[in-house]
C-alpha cells in the first residue's frame, strides 16, 4: 500500500465552477477526513467518514460543500459555485478508526485556486 | 468548544533546546498529538501522549501535558537543522482539532 493518495494534485478553475476531488485511503484504514488549509494556517476540520457513514461536518462548511464515500472505501469532495475564498489545500487523512490511537495519515494534499 | 492555540514563531540556536507550547479547550480529549509539517511535505505523526499521561519521551523528544491548565508541550533536544518545520500541537476530543502551527526556525 502507497499511503493516502489524492487527485488532482492541483486544481485551477473559475469562479462559480464546479471541483471534484478524490481520495483514495489506506486500504485497511475505517476512517476518513477531510481538512483544508490555508497558507499560515493550521489544517481546518471539514468532514469525516467511519467506513461509508458521515459523522460529522463543520458548521463552518457551507450547502456548497459536500462529500461523499459510497462504499467505505475511497472519498470525493465537491465543492459547487466555487468561490475565490474556496482556494485552499484540500487535504485527506485516514485512520484506523476509533480504538486505534488516532494517529491520522495524511495525503499530498489537492491545491484548489479559484480565479 | 474546540479550539487549540500555539505560538507562531520561534528560533533557536542549532544545538539549544526548543520548547513549543499549545494549550487546548476541550477537557474530554483522550489523546494529544504533534504533528509536523515540513517545507511542501504533508503533515506527518511526530507523537502523541494519552491523556491519562504527564510525560512522554522518544528520543530527542518530550512531551509534556498539564490536564489542570490544559497545556502540552513539546521539547526538542540538540535542536538541528533538520528540525525547522512547522509544528501542529492536536486535540481529540472526537475528531482531531489542529492548532495553527509554529514555524520553528535554526540559527546557526
Amino acid at each position: 500500500d502507497t499511503g493516502v493518495s489524492q487527485d488532482p494534485r492541483h486544481k485551477i478553475t473559475k469562479r462559480g465552477q464546479n471541483v471534484t476531488f478524490r481520495c483514495d485511503p489506506i486500504s485497511e484504514h475505517n476512517r476518513l477526513y477531510w481538512y483544508r488549509q490555508t497558507l499560515g494556517q493550521g489544517p481546518e476540520f471539514l468532514t469525516y467518514f467511519q467506513n461509508e457513514a458521515q459523522l460529522e461536518k463543520s458548521r463552518l462548511l457551507s450547502d456548497r460543500f459536500s462529500a461523499e464515500r459510497p462504499k467505505g472505501s475511497f472519498s470525493t469532495l465537491e465543492i459547487q459555485r466555487t468561490e475565490q475564498g474556496d482556494s485552499a489545500m484540500y487535504l485527506c487523512a485516514s485512520s484506523p478508526g476509533e480504538r486505534s490511537t488516532g494517529e491520522l495519515f495524511f495525503g499530498e494534499g489537492s491545491r484548489l485556486t479559484v480565479l | 468548544g474546540e479550539d487549540v492555540e500555539q505560538s507562531l514563531f520561534l528560533s533557536v540556536r542549532e544545538g539549544d533546546s526548543s520548547v513549543i507550547n499549545c494549550t487546548y479547550t476541550d477537557s474530554s480529549s483522550t489523546y494529544l498529538y504533534w504533528y509536523k509539517q515540513e517545507p511542501g511535505a504533508g503533515l506527518q505523526l511526530l507523537t502523541y501522549i494519552f491523556s491519562n499521561m504527564d510525560m512522554k519521551q522518544d528520543q530527542r523528544l518530550t512531551v509534556l501535558l498539564n490536564k489542570k491548565d490544559k497545556h502540552l508541550s513539546l521539547r526538542i533536544a540538540d535542536t538541528q537543522t533538520g528540525d525547522s518545520a512547522i509544528y501542529f500541537c492536536a486535540e481529540r476530543p472526537s475528531k482531531i482539532i489542529f492548532g495553527s502551527g509554529t514555524r520553528l526556525s535554526i540559527r546557526p
